[in-house]
This record gives C-alpha cells, structure tokens and sequence, in this order.
C-alpha cells in the first residue's frame, strides 16, 4: 500500500506480559516516529529515527520502552513488562527526508493492558 | 518544552458555514507548525503547514493564520461539510522532528 501500515490494529495483554508493535512506513522515507496517544488527548512524542540510527528517544516514558529499526525501514516498538497505564493507542508516522515537513500517519496499535 | 493548546475543546457549527479553531503555544523557539484532521481509528491527516517566516497560507477550502507575537494559530475552514466533522490538532516544532500537539478540537458539523 502507499501509506503507513501498523500491525497488530488492536492488541490485548495481561499485565506484565512483552508486547512488540510493528510500523511499515512508507516506502523510501528517510524519518520514522512513534507517538503514544491517550484516550481524548493529542499525540506524544516518543522517539525519532533517522534511517536506522535512533537520534532521539527522549519521550519513551521508561526503559520498559525500547524501539528499533535495524535496517532503516520497518521498525518495532516493543513494552517490556506491560502496565495498565501503558494502555493507549501507539502511532507510527514517517516523512521523506529530515526536518520540518509533515508527517504522514499511521491508524496506530490500540493497545489494552488488563 | 513546548506547550500546545486549543482555546475550546469541542465546536459546532452548521452546514456551510466558516470554523475558526484556534491553538496557542509556549515555545517562542516553535517555527514549524502543521494542523491535523484526525478522524475516530485513524491516524491524523495533514490538513496545512506554515512556517514562521509566513502569517497567512492558503489551502482549499482551509487558510492557517499564524501570530508569532502573541504565539497564536488558527485554523479557518471555509463551507464547513460534514465530511469535516473530526478532531482537529495543531502541532508545532522547534527541531524540525520533535513535535508537540495540542489536545485539540471536536469539530462537529450540523446538517
């Protein structure tokens, strides 16, 4: 397809439990971003890659948080050791090149922690 | 950091007629900004951009009018259809990739 794919669209895990959330971005697009987006509120930063290298995960809210994209294009977002708070919908968005230029979504993972 | 946010949660209007939805920021250092449409399961569609070397730009149907001297922005939508009915959400950076969005807006269109 020509947009941004995210899988699974919906996710359920016990509290405790890994989960891993995939984003395919659009072909050829140098910058990735994942966004954490509670219910009623706008999307939060989480982290940024450049092609594979992470150049910036100041917004992952603890080191249960850990997200790669070893070949510079698919990248994972995995949550180790899942909490309720952790509930939200994770959003995967990417962009052709670096810098300011909009960025093109995802439908997100809608992740429930029970 | 950067502060976004919206003067009113949630607008009706009727058919046909203008939205203004309004955003403020924090971070005189923000010179990127983008207004997304973002629709119940999707993810948020571009809508326009500006930069902070412009006030005014212009789309189809949607103008975005930007005041860098009281950190203001503000969405038009001209013909408000109810194909508009959406959340609306201002972003801004000062990085150029970290962006910060505001809690946005219910816009509701009334037939």
């Amino acid at each position: 397809g020509a947009g941004v794919s995210q899988s699974p669209r919906y996710k359920v895990a016990k509290r405790g439990q890994d989960v891993a959330l995939r984003c395919d971005p659009i072909s050829g697009h140098v910058s990735l971003f994942w966004y954490q987006q509670a219910l009623g509120q706008g999307p939060e930063f989480l982290t940024y890659f450049q092609n594979e290298a992470q150049l910036d995960k100041s917004g992952l809210p603890s080191d249960r948080f850990f997200a790669e994209r070893p070949e510079g294009s698919v990248s994972t977002l995995k949550i180790q050791r899942t909490q309720q708070e952790d509930s939200a919908v994770y959003l995967c968005a990417s962009s052709p090149t670096d810098g300011d230029q909009p960025q093109h979504f995802g439908d997100g993972t809608r992740l429930s922690i029970l | 950091g950067e502060s976004v946010g919206l003067h009113l949660p949630t607008l009706s209007v009727q058919e046909g007629d203008n939205s203004i939805i309004n955003c403020a920021y924090s971070n005189s250092a923000s010179d990127y900004f983008i207004w997304y449409k973002q629709e119940s399961g999707k993810g948020p569609q571009f809508i326009i951009d500006i930069r902070s070397n412009m006030d005014k730009r212009q789309g189809q149907r949607v103008t975005v009018l930007l005041n860098k001297t009281v950190k203001h922005l503000s969405l038009q939508i001209a013909a408000t259809q109810p194909g508009d009915s959406a959340v609306y959400f201002c972003a801004g950076t000062p990085t150029g990739n970290q962006f910060y969005f505001g809690t946005g807006t219910s816009l509701t269109v009334i037939p």
